[in-house]
């Protein structure tokens, strides 16, 4: 069975500091991952995907993730810290048991401060 | 503008009382899912369907019911064998495919029993 972990329920960084959020996921076949945003109220926002084509992947904002086979692993970053990037982010994976479904991670928040 | 719409976005219900949350989208999806998001515990699917017509249970079923009646409509009745309803509600709609896999979320539904 897939599932996700997110190491971390709470992340704090200073505004302009690399962002980090890590994200392990458990398959028995290659997966296609995911990262969502979501602010507060809202619904969630793809920030990038991956799927086969190249392991390290580039979403909006300036965010980046890369896939490791190796160590089963699929992190978030971003270079440099905004203010406007603070919100939750999930990690997700897509399985196919009798149809095509998305499997969240609990959840990441990101405060960033000034 | 395509999109998925949810309403009402905020709700009361009295213990005892069905309610019915409405999800329309206009992007010509397929597939059609409802997720559960509760504090520290990601999303978790409730229903989802691949098809008009058709629909299957997810993780979380149970004290739920849907319809897909129309391809653009996926409304969700949160009944009152559903012993813990409080949550905020998350409909998303996608093209039902592994490859790509990507969500599209509404806005989303609170719903508060009192």
């Amino acid at each position: 069975a897939q599932s996700v972990t997110q190491l971390g329920s709470h992340v704090s960084v200073s505004e302009g500091a690399l962002v980090l959020l890590r994200c392990n996921y458990s398959s028995s076949v290659p997966p296609y991952l995911f990262w969502y945003v979501q602010y507060p109220n809202q619904g969630l926002q793809l920030l990038l995907k991956y799927t086969s084509a190249a392991t390290l992947v580039k979403g909006i904002n300036g965010f980046e993730a890369e896939f490791k086979k190796s160590e089963t692993s699929f992190h978030l970053t971003k270079p440099s810290a905004h203010m406007s990037d603070a919100a939750e982010y999930f990690c997700a994976v897509t399985r196919n048991t009798g149809g095509f479904k998305t499997i969240f991670g609990a959840g990441t928040r990101l405060f960033v401060k000034a | 503008d395509g999109g998925i719409t949810q309403s009402p976005k905020y709700l009361f219900r009295k213990e005892g009382q069905n309610v019915t949350l409405s999800c329309e989208q206009n992007l010509n999806h397929d597939a059609m899912y409802w997720y559960r998001q509760d504090p520290g515990q990601g999303l978790r699917l409730i229903y989802y369907s691949q098809i008009v017509n058709d629909f299957q249970k997810g993780d979380i079923a149970e004290g739920y019911s849907v319809s897909r009646e129309k391809k653009e409509s996926f409304p969700l009745t949160v009944t009152s064998a559903q012993k813990n309803p409080t949550a905020f509600y998350l409909c998303a709609s996608g093209t039902g495919g592994l490859y790509t896999g990507e969500l599209f979320f509404g806005e989303g539904s609170r719903l508060t029993v009192l």
